[in-house]
């Protein structure tokens, strides 16, 4: 079944430690997207790429890193500049503006 | 706020209506959807939102757009309708296909 793969579900890190969230689908989407949801608030964009080699800041890009090297995968790092990164991480992909995202099933991040 | 939605929560007794509106600033936004979220999941998509409004089962949504407002109805609603309903739409005229989300508004249904 075609979907997208999110690991790990749960990742704890240590303060100035670097880590890196995998986002791995295979639709065939070219868009694909980065989002962070907070407890009790909506999901805010942190970075998106509409092709491979190419990707765009969203609304909260400071502290994290992407690269597209490749169509089916779009890795998310959190790096130690993101001070407050304790948070429900979700991928997501898209085939065009008449169609809605799908999501991989996130990755909970928490500093420990 | 580009997109504003009532935190909630609902709380209804089994087999009520009920109603969501989330109203939207951007009047470039083209494409409308309503996602569902269980605690702790991902989002789902609900329903996809069409000018002339449509429908899928007990689920009924809409949109006005020279008012910038969206809506989603649940008719005959049931316990396992209860979690976060959020809207999204599109953000701006360009190809990046991004979407803006709303906070969500939770949803209990009481049997």
């Amino acid at each position: 079944d075609g979907g997208i793969t999110q690991s790990p579900k749960y990742l704890f890190r240590k303060e100035g430690q670097n880590v890196t969230l995998s986002c791995e689908q295979n639709l065939n989407h070219d868009a694909m997207y980065w989002y962070r949801q907070d407890p009790g608030q909506g999901l805010r964009l942190i970075y998106y790429s509409q092709i491979v080699n190419d990707f765009q800041k969203g609304d909260i890009a400071e502290g994290y890193s992407v690269s597209r090297e490749k169509k089916e995968s779009f890795p998310l790092t959190v790096t130690s500049a993101q001070k407050n990164p304790t948070a429900f991480y979700l991928c997501a992909s898209r085939w065009g503006e008449n169609y809605g995202y799908t999501f991989g099933s996130g990755t909970r991040l928490t500093v420990v | 706020k580009e997109v504003e939605q009532d935190p909630g929560p609902f709380n209804v007794p089994e087999g009520a209506t009920v109603a969501f509106n989330c109203t939207y600033s951007n009047s470039a936004s083209q494409s409308f959807f309503w996602y569902r979220q269980d605690c702790r999941k991902e989002p789902k998509l609900l329903m996809s939102v069409y000018s002339s409004g449509n429908e899928d089962g007990r689920f009924t949504a809409q949109v006005d757009k020279s008012s910038k407002y969206i809506s989603l109805f649940i008719r005959d609603s049931q316990p396992s309708d209860s979690a976060t309903y959020l809207c999204a739409m599109s953000g701006a005229m360009d190809s990046s296909y991004k979407l803006i989300f709303g906070s969500g508004t939770r949803l209990l249904v009481r049997p």
